[in-house]
């Protein structure tokens, strides 16, 4: 079976501070990787997907994710959050081989960037 | 310009008393999904709709049906709410089920049994 681990539940950052964001999944054949991120009060909205190529992925407001098949990690970086990054952070995996028809995702982070 | 519209943003039932959260998009997709979130868990998904072809999942629960009348509308019902379906109710909507498919999601139904 297929799974996704955000080990930090909760992070606190100062604004212009560095953010990687851990991402492990567990899944032996093709995967397809997604962050998805929530602000408070809005829905959950893509930030950036990996489904081949570049393993170093570009998203929206600066942020990129790099794939590391060897470590199935798929980790969200930013050089410089803002206060306008607090929000919870959700890694997804869908496996490319296996049917099954929907996301599976980890339990997410949240990120608290302090002014 | 909501595209994925969940009413309401909150719903309190009480125990056993059937209950039913509505979805609506404006997307045109084929696909809507169910997700249920507990509290600093993952979303779960529960089920979906491929147009009309409805696909459970193995591990979802009798008392939790679905309805989907047209593209548009999708209906989440259950039948007995328990104290553990005290959840965040996510729906969601995608063009096709293909597996680099983007998910375009609702605000969410936090649901409340008491």
């Amino acid at each position: 079976a297929q799974s996704v681990s955000q080990h930090n539940h909760h992070v606190i950052l100062s604004e212009a501070a560095s953010l990687e964001l851990g991402c492990n999944y567990s899944y032996g054949g093709t995967v397809n990787l997604f962050w998805y991120v929530q602000y408070p009060g809005q829905h959950l909205q893509l930030l950036l997907k990996y489904f081949s190529g570049d393993p170093l992925v570009k998203g929206i407001k600066g942020f990129e994710a790099e794939f590391i098949k060897s470590k199935f990690s798929f980790n969200l970086r930013k050089p410089s959050v803002q206060w306008s990054d607090t929000a919870e952070y959700f890694c997804a995996l869908h496996s490319a081989d296996t049917g099954r028809r929907a996301l599976t995702f980890g339990s997410g982070t949240r990120l608290q960037v302090q002014p | 310009d909501a595209m994925v519209i969940q009413n309401p943003r909150y719903q309190v039932t009480q125990f056993g008393k059937p209950v039913t959260l509505s979805c609506s998009q404006t997307l045109n997709h084929n696909v809507m999904y169910w997700y249920q979130q507990k509290s600093s868990q993952a979303p779960k998904l529960l089920f979906h709709y491929y147009d009309k072809d409805f696909n459970n999942e193995a591990d979802t629960p009798d008392n939790f049906q679905s309805r989907r009348p047209n593209t548009s509308f999708c209906f989440l019902d259950i039948r007995s709410p328990g104290l553990g379906d005290a959840a965040m109710y996510l729906c969601a909507t995608s063009k096709q089920i293909a597996t680099n498919e983007k998910l375009f999601f609702g605000s969410g139904t936090q649901l409340s049994v008491l």
